[in-house]
């Protein structure tokens, strides 16, 4: 069992929909980070949360530290929103990231 | 804003040649990753570093040396490439105090093929 899963792994979506990405951990963390990863590799840092929620312009990330479990939602999805979203954890005490696999969304016009 | 620049996007390279992945960052962050990401595998750490002339090893070492002798640069030796290290290598770096992570920035990513 990995110790960061994701799901849905793939996920297509119409234009103007709201989207949840999830990610289930089972490790202790220090803090749960949420990347996207375009077409051609680069990797940029959403958000790092250890509690809470936060928001970024329209999207959203929640976390709860007790059931270990954290959501990525979406609002008003458009186009440009399609790509990899991948959730990692780093872990007490440590800053090495446990990645999940990743999953790829697809938001049509 | 933290720039990680990896020295090339492209590479390719021909079985048993020696290759240098570079990165360098430039925000004087103490953590440097190296990472490669295969489909179906995911992001898997190949080796870090804590500071300059530090390196521990990560989940898949094997084949793989690294180098910082200064601290906004670290680079990913393959020693004799293999075409089983055909894969994206990202490089990333970190600010980490105690037991506060204040977050990741990744580089571009380089696409390295080995034939």
């Amino acid at each position: 069992k990995n110790e960061v899963e994701q799901s849905p792994q793939n996920l297509t979506a119409q234009e103007g929909e709201f989207i949840t990405i999830n990610c289930s951990y089972s490790v202790g963390i220090s803090a749960l980070h949420w990347l996207q990863q375009h077409p051609g590799g680069g990797i940029v840092s959403l958000f790092m949360l250890s509690s809470g929620k936060k928001k970024h312009g329209r999207l959203i990330a929640t976390i709860n530290i007790q059931e270990k479990h954290s959501s990525l939602h979406i609002t008003a999805s458009h186009p440009r929103d399609s790509a990899v979203y991948i959730c990692a954890v780093s872990e007490t005490s440590g800053s090495r990231l446990t990645f999940g696999e990743g999953t790829q969304l697809t938001v049509n016009p | 804003d933290v720039k990680v620049t990896q020295s090339s996007r492209y590479l390719v390279k021909r079985t048993g040649e020696k290759v240098f992945l570079e990165c360098v960052q430039d925000m004087d962050h103490e953590n440097m990753f190296w990472y490669r990401q295969d489909p179906g595998l995911g992001l898997r750490l190949i080796y870090f570093s804590y500071d300059v002339k530090m390196k521990e090893k990560g989940d898949i070492p094997e084949g793989y040396s690294v180098s910082r002798e200064k601290k906004e640069r670290f680079s990913l030796i393959l020693e004799s490439a293999s075409t089983n290290q055909t894969s994206m290598y990202l490089c990333a770096s970190s600010f980490f105090s105690g037991t506060a992570n204040y977050g990741y920035t990744f580089g571009s990513g380089t696409r390295l093929t080995v034939v």
